[in-house]
C-alpha cells in the first residue's frame, strides 16, 4: 500500500515552460510534505516544503500547492531551466514522526 | 561545514558475506535515518535512530538487518549474509530535531551490489 504516490515516472518540458510535477497521498496523519531533487550518484536534496496549515509555498523559481482535500500536492517551476533536469521526489510525514515516506520519483527533462 | 558523510560510497560483496555502512550525521545533528532505494524506485524508510537508541524500526527486515548509533562515532547499519535482493543504494539522513518540520539532510549514498 503505497502512502505516497506520483503518477507521472517521467515529464519532458522546453526550456523556460512551466514544469509541473504532480503527487497525491493517502494517510490523512501527513502534516508536512516536502519536495526533494535529486542527480544520479548522489544524495536526495532538499527542494522546498509545506505544512499543511498552508495551500501554498513559493520560493524563487519553485512553488509548491496544497489540496488536503484531494490529497494532492503539486511542484511548478517557472521557469524551468535544464539544470533542473533531475529526479525529483515527494516525501510525506507527520508531527513527531520524524520518518518520510518518499513517492517513486519523477524524472524531469528540461530541453534547451 | 561538512554535510552528512557515507561510506564506503561503493560497496561489493558476495552472498554471504557481510555489509557495514557508515554514516556520520551533520555536526550537531542528534537523529539519523536510513533508507533504502532500489532499482526504479523512491526511497523507502528503513530506521530512526537516536545516539544510542533505535526510535523506530518499522522499515528494518526482521533478520540480517540491524543498526546503531553509538554514543561516540557514526551510525552504522549492518547487513549479515548478504543475498543478491539486498543490493541498493542505500542513504542516510540526519536532522536536529525530531520535528516534521525539520529538514532531513541526505548524505550521498551507498551503493552496495551483491555478485
Amino acid at each position: 500500500d503505497q502512502q505516497v504516490k506520483q503518477n507521472s515516472p517521467s515529464l519532458s518540458v522546453q526550456e523556460g515552460r512551466i514544469s509541473i510535477l504532480n503527487c497525491d497521498y493517502t494517510n490523512s496523519m501527513f502534516d508536512y510534505f516536502l519536495w526533494y531533487k535529486k542527480y544520479p550518484a548522489e544524495g536526495p536534496t532538499f527542494l522546498i516544503s509545506i505544512s499543511s496549515i498552508k495551500d501554498k509555498n513559493e520560493d524563487g523559481r519553485f512553488t509548491v500547492f496544497l489540496n488536503k482535500s484531494a490529497k494532492h500536492l503539486s511542484l511548478h517551476i517557472v521557469p524551468s531551466q535544464p539544470g533542473d533536469s533531475a529526479v525529483y521526489f515527494c516525501a510525506a510525514s507527520s508531527t513527531n514522526a520524524g520518518k518520510s515516506t518518499f513517492g517513486d520519483g519523477t524524472t524531469l527533462t528540461v530541453k534547451p | 561545514n561538512a554535510g552528512v558523510m557515507q561510506n564506503p560510497r561503493h560497496l561489493v560483496r558476495r552472498r554471504g558475506q557481510e555489509a557495514r555502512l557508515r554514516c556520520s550525521p551533520v555536526k550537531g545533528h542528534s537523529h539519523v535515518y536510513w533508507y533504502r532505494q532500489l532499482p526504479e524506485e523512491g526511497l523507502k524508510f528503513m530506521v530512526y535512530l537516536q545516539k544510542e537508541n533505535i526510535i523506530d524500526e518499522s522499515g528494518m527486515p526482521k533478520e540480517r538487518f540491524s543498526a546503531e548509533f553509538p554514543k561516540e562515532g557514526p551510525s552504522i547499519l549492518r547487513i549479515q549474509q548478504v543475498v543478491r535482493g539486498d543490493s541498493a543504494a542505500y542513504f542516510c539522513a540526519s536532522s536536529p530535531r525530531q520535528d516534521s518540520t525539520d529538514t532531513q539532510y541526505f548524505g550521498p549514498g551507498t551503493r552496495l551490489t551483491v555478485l
